[in-house]
């Protein structure tokens, strides 16, 4: 079974870090670039991030990048998203989402964890 | 950065009739090398994550029923319900996988009318 789990959100105050953790499956882990999608209260999704399947590739949203960064922990089968100088507009529901491969798409998601930053 | 922008924002339909969304990309999403439009459509219900509907444009998801359905191609793409159920009130979002950042629509609220 296809199953993505994500896990870390938290209330955090402006200016503070956080890691979110996105668990996989094997074969997941081994051969699918992971996306991160958030969604902020009320609001439309966002791309985050993406790291590939081994590693060697991340991109980033312009809004995130020099704060976020993403990687994989290959012993747990599980991918991260260190999220560091937090700001009032990070807070939002933080997605994983297994890549489609050739299909290019996100054709599995997470639940979702949310992330409050807040004074 | 690519732009996608829906339209309509909103609509309400009556069960049973059509329902039509389109999507617009600044850029054509078509990938010239396998004539494919990364081009993806997601619904996404109150409380859940969005689930993947269509990809390259008119590609159904395996176990989507086959009143949805995505057509269009280069820059102008539409998401159609034959025939709206009950189930189906949520939102949905167009998204193109041609290039990082993979920028999605704004979304489309789909409700009863």
């Amino acid at each position: 079974q296809v199953q993505v789990v994500v896990s870390g959100g938290d209330v955090v105050q402006p200016g503070r870090s956080l890691r979110l953790s996105c668990a996989v499956s094997e074969v997941i882990f081994s051969n699918y670039d992971i996306h991160w999608v958030r969604q902020a209260p009320g609001k439309g999704l966002e791309w985050v991030a993406v790291i590939s399947y081994d590693g060697s590739d991340k991109y980033y949203a312009d809004s995130v990048k020099g704060r976020f960064t993403v990687s994989r922990d290959k012993s747990k089968n599980t991918v991260s998203l260190q999220m560091n100088s937090l700001r009032v507009e990070d807070t939002a529901i933080y997605y994983c989402a297994k890549d489609g491969g050739a299909e290019r798409s996100l054709d599995v998601w997470a639940r979702g964890t949310t992330v409050t930053v807040s004074s | 950065d690519i732009v996608m922008t829906q339209s309509p924002d909103s609509l309400a339909v009556s069960l049973g009739e059509r329902a039509t969304i389109n999507c617009t990309s600044s850029q054509s999403v078509l990938y010239s090398s396998n004539n494919k439009n990364f081009l993806t459509w997601y619904q996404q219900k109150p409380g859940q994550p969005p689930i993947l509907l269509v990809y390259w444009a008119s590609n159904r998801k395996s176990g989507v029923p086959d009143r949805f359905s995505g057509s269009g191609s280069g820059t102008n793409f539409t998401l159609t319900i034959s025939s709206l159920q009950a189930e189906d009130v949520a939102v949905y979002y167009c998204q193109q996988c041609y290039s990082t950042p993979w920028t999605f629509g704004q979304g489309t609220k789909v409700e009863i009318k």
